[in-house]
């Protein structure tokens, strides 16, 4: 799986959008990149996912550049809530050994008043 | 149920004592996943259920650790002579099917090894 590359901490104000980047310039062209989140003391969380169009639904939206070599989360009106560890992965589905999906370290963002 | 369960939330145990961690997916869920994470660090793959395929062990990190799945509902994790580096939240997810990316995480199991 391609890897990634995030910023290891973020700040917002709440309110505001929260903008998520993260790299992944040796992706290929059929690996999806996928967003969790991990609210303190709880599991990940699944966000959004796509391969290469924008995405949104009812948490967040998906903006992936052209090249497909990085990608941002967009969470449009971020809340005290949304403090979490924010984790990009790319993976390709359906292979034989399923969605071993690799976490790395993330983006902790804070949402501050 | 609603979501993915695991039992017990904490577990304090002593070194060389052998301790189950229960998981039950969401039900229809065929897919099921077991990942450790250590303090402050990101999550670490331990091995994985499909159906009736054998499972993906190759992330367990040493034959102290063993799991099963009966079909495709209960798991349990098995830690033998439990280790002071073993002391990590285990949690557990399921996802519909292999080519889902979507997983569902428990809330995890909090293992402290004394």
């Amino acid at each position: 799986d391609a890897k990634t590359t995030q910023p290891p901490s973020m700040d917002c104000a709440e309110g505001r959008a929260a903008n998520l980047p993260c790299n992944h310039s040796t992706i290929s062209g059929n690996e999806y990149v996928y967003w969790y989140r991990q609210i303190h003391s709880q599991g990940p969380q699944y966000i959004i996912h796509g391969l290469k169009n924008n995405e949104t639904n009812e948490m967040a939206s998906l903006i992936i550049t052209e090249d497909r070599k990085s990608s941002t989360l967009i969470l449009p009106h971020a809340t005290l809530r949304d403090t979490a560890v924010y984790y990009c992965i790319v993976r390709v589905p359906f292979t034989g050994g399923g969605n071993k999906l690799t976490f790395g370290t993330g983006t902790q963002l804070k949402v501050e008043l | 149920g609603a979501g993915v369960s695991q039992s017990p939330s904490n577990k304090v145990t002593e070194k060389g004592k052998d301790v189950e961690l229960r998981c039950d997916p969401i039900s229809g869920h065929t897919a099921l996943y077991w990942y450790r994470q250590r303090l402050g660090q990101g999550l670490e793959f331990l091995i994985y259920f499909q159906g009736n395929s054998a499972p993906d062990k190759s992330g367990l990190p040493s034959d102290r650790f063993s799991a099963e799945r009966t079909g495709e509902s209960v798991s349990t994790l098995t830690i033998q002579r439990t280790q002071q580096e073993d002391s990590a939240v285990y949690l557990c997810a399921s996802s519909q099917n292999t080519g889902s990316g979507k997983l569902f995480f428990g809330s995890g199991t909090q293992l402290s090894v004394l």
